[in-house]
């Protein structure tokens, strides 16, 4: 079984500071793929990052980076230059090898962005 | 295109009432799967289907059913409401690949229904 945990259930960032998101993973597979959702007041999942087990290099997306230490099994999401935009909930997942039809989500952690 | 579409936005449902909640995508996916959400829980994989015709049973199947006659179209069926089903409930559609972006699932906007 798969398990995800993120033990922040709330931050508090000042505007323009980077800001880490914990993520950590436990999975007996060895294939499998993390993934970073954020989802404003509005109530939408919004896709962010995705890391392969099997990905030699951390995923970039523009402001969002994932931090990838699979002997820690730890995917955190670094977001730099946080903007007033960038409060919402930011969930972890991950997926099974093969299929992406099943993620496993984390509990969340709300983040906000102080002007 | 308008990607993963869910109706209805809102429902309220008395306990022991049966209702559908729709979902359909358009992007041609193989992979359509349902989710809720609870407070202070991330979502939880109600049922998945892996094509036309083929249905499994996720994390919290028990009170729904599912069925996926047409690629499109993903409805889930609450057979007897109860008030442990108020949540929101989310649809999603994705693609088997392993290239990073097509490997995401693409969620619907979700449907917020209450049970008295």
């Amino acid at each position: 079984a798969q398990k995800i945990t993120q033990t922040q259930p709330g931050m508090f960032v000042q505007e323009k500071e980077a800001v880490t998101l914990d993520c950590t993973y436990d999975t007996s597979d060895p294939s499998y793929g993390l993934f970073w959702y954020k989802q404003p007041s509005s109530g939408e999942m919004i896709f962010l990052i995705y890391q392969g087990s099997y990905d030699q290099q951390n995923a970039t997306e523009g402001r969002y980076s994932l931090n990838f230490q699979k002997a820690r099994k730890s995917a955190n999401l670094v977001i730099s230059a946080s903007q007033l935009g960038d409060s919402a909930m930011y969930f972890c997942a991950m997926r099974p090898p093969f299929g992406n039809e099943k993620l496993t989500f984390g509990t969340g952690t709300r983040l906000t962005i102080i002007p | 295109n308008a990607g993963v579409t869910q109706t209805p936005k809102f429902q309220v449902l008395k306990t022991g009432q049966s209702m559908t909640l729709q979902c359909a995508q358009d992007m041609n996916h193989e992979y359509m799967s349902w989710y809720r959400q609870d407070p202070g829980m991330g979502l939880r994989l109600i049922h998945y289907s892996v094509g036309a015709g083929i249905t499994d049973q996720g994390e919290v199947p028990n009170g729904y059913n599912v069925s996926r006659s047409t690629t499109e179209d993903f409805p889930l069926r609450l057979l007897s409401a109860a008030p442990s089903q108020t949540s929101v409930y989310f649809c999603a559609s994705s693609s088997p690949g392993l290239a990073a972006n097509t490997d995401t699932q693409y969620f619907g906007p979700g449907t917020r229904l209450t049970v008295l």
